[in-house]
């Protein structure tokens, strides 16, 4: 996965349940990032993190939370507030917020059953 | 915030032809531009970039322009290829809790027929 992996690549939630997401890299990277993806919508920020210890909320932060204890690692949970989680969520490192790429990882697809 | 709008939404063209894909943004401030390539059901990977300092980048058959008076950039393909049917989605940074994050335009699905 390029250096930065996901899992699970597929999750289901039952109406009212937390869930979280597992994103991981070793690319030594300060920035990560979670996206939402949904079909026609483009890739809409849900959460930042610059360092370890810090995260800003992005867009469409409503409904989600993360945390940033360990620079290789940003989990990010879908919880129950989150009325309309179903979507393709992608999350991405950079070297640094300003003037660099991403590095994106395989994404995973969570459903509401 | 930055606004970043993309067009077309969807682009079809035979094989050989070139495809352009255009962004425009809001944000005077913005200096990096990124290009990524999404084909179906994988992670969008990063293509080509450009910055304000410079008005053109090429890769092979890829190019981007930038006009920044205008607010606006373009990712060119020529001889297009089977293989480069995928979504394409320009990015531009926007100014958010004193850092730049970048904010994605929606897409474009190029569809290259042979």
């Amino acid at each position: 996965d390029g250096g930065i992996t996901q899992s699970p690549k597929y999750l289901f939630r039952k109406e009212g349940q937390n869930v979280t997401l597992s994103c991981e890299q070793n690319l030594n990277h300060d920035a990560m990032y979670w996206y939402r993806q949904d079909p026609g919508q483009g890739l809409r920020l849900i959460y930042y993190s610059q360092i370890v210890n810090d995260f800003q909320k992005g867009d469409i932060a409503e409904g989600y939370s993360v945390s940033r204890e360990k620079k290789e690692s940003f989990p990010l949970t879908v919880t129950s507030a989150q009325k309309n989680p179903t979507a393709f969520y992608l999350c991405a490192s950079s070297i640094g917020v300003q003037d660099y790429g991403y590095t994106f990882g395989s994404g995973t697809r969570l459903t509401v059953v | 915030g930055e606004n970043v709008e993309q067009h077309p939404s969807t682009l079809s063209v035979q094989e050989g032809d070139s495809a352009v894909i255009k962004c425009t943004y809001s944000d005077s401030a913005s200096n990096y531009f990124p290009w990524y390539k999404q084909e179906l059901g994988k992670r969008p990977q990063l293509i080509i970039d450009i910055r304000s300092n410079v008005g053109e980048k090429k890769d092979q058959r890829i190019a981007v322009t930038l006009n920044k008076t205008a607010k606006h950039f373009s990712l060119h393909i020529t001889e297009t290829q089977p293989e480069d049917s995928a979504v394409y989605f320009c990015a531009a940074p926007h100014a958010s809790g004193g850092s730049y994050i970048p904010t994605f335009g929606r897409g474009t699905s190029l569809i290259v027929h042979p």
